[in-house]
């Protein structure tokens, strides 16, 4: 079981916006704005999408946003396109366990 | 351009040790700028922690490693930066520790700081 918890799927239509949750604890999510967000293609490493809550790494598309309140996380993917179509995995720097993850969310664009 | 490439065997036998090696290219692991971890994913699961390790400072000759507490008494980090690699062994393998195994960059120089270069992973399979 993963430390922090995300909704195993999402989706949405291309052109809409979508968000997905990431949910942890007093001790990692809500106690740092070290929350980062990588993306997965199949079969690819993981991508760094959003990190110390809503900073994106040069390159990514400003389609991909972060937010936090409290113990949770969300990503927000606005303008949802095909090749957005990826697992998508929140990590939070955790004072007990150092880098902890989320189980993963797989999002679909119907 | 900044490549990580992680090598070793594909197979090893329970109760075993499980050792791999990254090889960093484009860039050096002996940088005071930068963390350098390993991150496993189950089969069908989410990503794990393994560990990261820092070999920035000249002081501390075979670096600090930080370690997974759930995996910390099985776990070994260490460096060799006359070939810029980090490696990664882990004793006493069961099945649990069937994953794909990755090296990856922390951008900056902490744990806190996300992973920003990935190498593609290399399938371990723990089976006798």
């Amino acid at each position: 079981q993963s430390a922090l918890t995300q909704p195993p799927s999402a989706s949405g239509s291309p052109g809409q916006s979508v968000t997905i949750s990431c949910t942890g604890t007093s001790n990692d999510v809500g106690a740092y704005n070290y929350v980062s967000w990588y993306q997965q293609h199949p079969g690819k490493a993981p991508k760094l999408m959003i990190y110390e809550v809503n900073k994106r790494p040069s390159g990514v598309p400003d389609r991909f946003s972060g937010s936090k309140s409290g113990n949770t996380a969300s990503l927000t993917v606005s303008g949802l396109q095909a090749e957005d179509e990826a697992d998508y995995y929140c990590s939070s720097y955790s004072a007990n366990n150092f880098v902890v993850f989320g189980g993963g969310t797989k999002l679909t664009a119907l | 351009q900044l490549q990580l490439h992680e090598s070793g065997p594909g197979l090893v036998k329970p109760s075993e040790t499980l050792s791999l090696t990254c090889t960093v290219s484009g860039g050096s692991i002996s940088s005071s700028d930068f963390y350098w971890g390993w991150i496993r994913q189950p089969p069908g699961k989410g990503l794990e922690w393994i560990g990261s390790i820092y070999y920035g400072d000249s002081t501390h000759h075979s670096g600090y490693a930080f370690y997974n507490p759930s995996l910390k008494s099985r776990v070994t980090i260490s460096a060799d930066t006359s070939k810029n690699q980090f490696s990664l062994r882990l004793s006493s393998v069961t099945a649990a520790d069937t994953a794909v195994y990755h090296c990856a960059r922390h951008r900056c120089t902490s744990t806190n700081c996300p992973f920003d270069y990935w190498g593609q992973g290399t399938q371990v399979t723990v089976s006798s």
